[in-house]
């Protein structure tokens, strides 16, 4: 079974706080993703990733940022954190073949910003 | 614009009783179609796809859904639901590479 494994579960922070959310994916998938989830929005694409030391800015970037050192790991970064910014944060990752889509997900990062 | 419409926020149905969540899309040609299912504090997980072929998909925990390209339409259906289907369900449309979610529907279940 593919696994997406985000290191925090739940994570309270402090505005103007940098803040980095971690996700690691077992199955050697090319494509990583970072979505925030929020009632009423469904998911919102943040960032993506295609290969290692590539991104993508997704539909929301702003006030985030992103690392992919290694192709396992894909990291989130808030520079500094803001209120708005509190919410759940999902991590997925996908197969890179043309056509063939199904995205992984982690169990999510539930971040409040204080 | 490209979308994925989920018209029910949130749907409360009695334990056995049938279910059906819907999903409209609005695209030039026919993406690929899922459904997700997120229970609590959890993840999401993938219940049925459809690529193309059979337009009725079979997906795990019995659930089916139905393409219909007339409608734009992607319908999840249950014949019987389960206190443990209670969560919340996505609808998700990939075209070309790009993802889209719908808002999400909240499903309840009665004793």
């Amino acid at each position: 079974d593919v696994k997406v494994t985000q290191s925090s579960r739940y994570l309270v922070k402090r505005t103007g706080e940098k803040v980095f959310l971690e996700c690691v994916q077992d199955m050697d998938h090319e494509n990583m993703f970072w979505y925030r989830q929020d009632p009423g929005l469904g998911l919102r694409l943040i960032y993506f990733s295609y290969d290692v030391k590539m991104k993508e800015k997704g539909d929301i970037p702003e006030g985030y940022s992103v690392s992919r050192e290694k192709k396992e790991r894909f990291s989130l970064i808030l520079e500094s954190a803001s209120t708005n910014q509190t919410s759940m944060y999902l991590c997925a990752s996908s197969l890179g073949l043309a056509g063939v889509f199904i995205q992984y997900f982690g169990a999510g990062t539930r971040l409040s910003v204080l | 614009a490209q979308s994925v419409t989920q018209p029910d926020i949130h749907i409360t149905v009695s334990e056995g009783a049938s279910l059906e969540l819907r999903c409209n899309y609005s695209y030039g040609a026919t993406p690929y179609l899922f459904w997700y299912v997120q229970s609590p504090g959890q993840g999401l997980q993938l219940l049925l796809k459809y690529f193309s072929g059979d337009t009725l998909v079979q997906g795990i925990k019995g659930f089916e859904a139905e393409f219909k390209r007339s409608q734009s339409s992607f319908n999840l259906r249950k014949p019987s639901v389960h206190w443990s289907d209670a969560a919340e369900y996505f609808c998700a449309v990939d075209n070309n590479n790009d993802m889209r979610f719908g808002a999400g529907t909240r499903l309840t279940v009665k004793p």
